[in-house]
């Protein structure tokens, strides 16, 4: 089993749609759960990023961990076509160890 | 101000030939990042240093050899290009430990061997 796993879609929407972008990973010893945006021929910018679990929002933005499932998953609420990119997401043990751990990505698209 | 910035942006060559990246950050942070990015867009960790002392190098031919002249910059050099080293390599930074998990990535460098 991979430690991460992310489905690379393509995922299209309709402008204004809630998106949802998952991720699932193995080792319950992670403790940094972040989502980055890549959009074409750019580096990956981090988005936002939780410690250890719960909810995060950052305007239409809302990145949640459950532990208990090994799941993180990051709502998008009211897409625009701006935010059509590649979502990443990334994970890390914390500590001394900074070596981050990635999925696959997931393509999005916001069609106007 | 970029943060961090690696030349050049594109690069072609041939097989065999030996070729090198730039990277350096001016965001003051102590670990740097080589990171190579596959056709299929999975990003994956080839080396890290902090402060000039390697601490991360995963399975990654002997051909690529970082170097790190000071905190600030990170250079990547690869002999004996081959076909399977065409990807996009991005150069990251991070800092203190202590401050979070945050890494700034660069423009990414597309090579390109024929």
């Amino acid at each position: 089993q991979k430690e991460v796993e992310q489905d690379p879609g393509p995922l299209s929407v309709p402008e204004g749609a809630i998106v949802s972008l998952n991720c699932t990973y193995s080792n319950s010893a992670f403790q940094y759960f972040m989502w980055y945006r890549q959009y074409s021929r750019k580096g990956p910018e981090l988005l936002m990023y939780t410690y250890s679990s719960g909810n995060k929002e950052d305007g239409r933005f809302t990145a949640q961990v459950d532990k208990s499932s090994k799941y993180i998953s990051l709502f998008i609420r009211d897409s625009q076509p701006s935010d059509s990119a590649t979502y990443l997401c990334a994970i890390c043990w914390g500590g001394n160890n900074r070596k981050l751990i990635w999925g696959l990505g997931t393509s999005l698209a916001v069609n106007p | 101000d970029t943060a961090v910035s690696q030349t050049p942006k594109y690069l072609v060559t041939q097989m065999g030939n030996d070729k090198s990246i730039k990277c350096e950050q001016n965001l003051g942070h102590d670990t740097m990042y080589w990171y190579k990015q596959d056709s299929k867009k999975f990003l994956k960790i080839m080396f890290s240093y902090n402060n000039k002392e390697l601490i991360i190098n995963e399975t990654v031919p002997n051909r690529f050899s970082p170097k790190s002249p000071d905190k600030a910059h990170l250079n990547l050099h690869i002999n004996s290009l081959e076909l399977g080293d065409s990807a996009v390599y991005f150069c990251a930074s991070s800092q203190d430990v202590r401050e979070g998990p945050e890494a700034f990535f660069g423009q990414g460098t597309r090579l390109t061997v024929v």
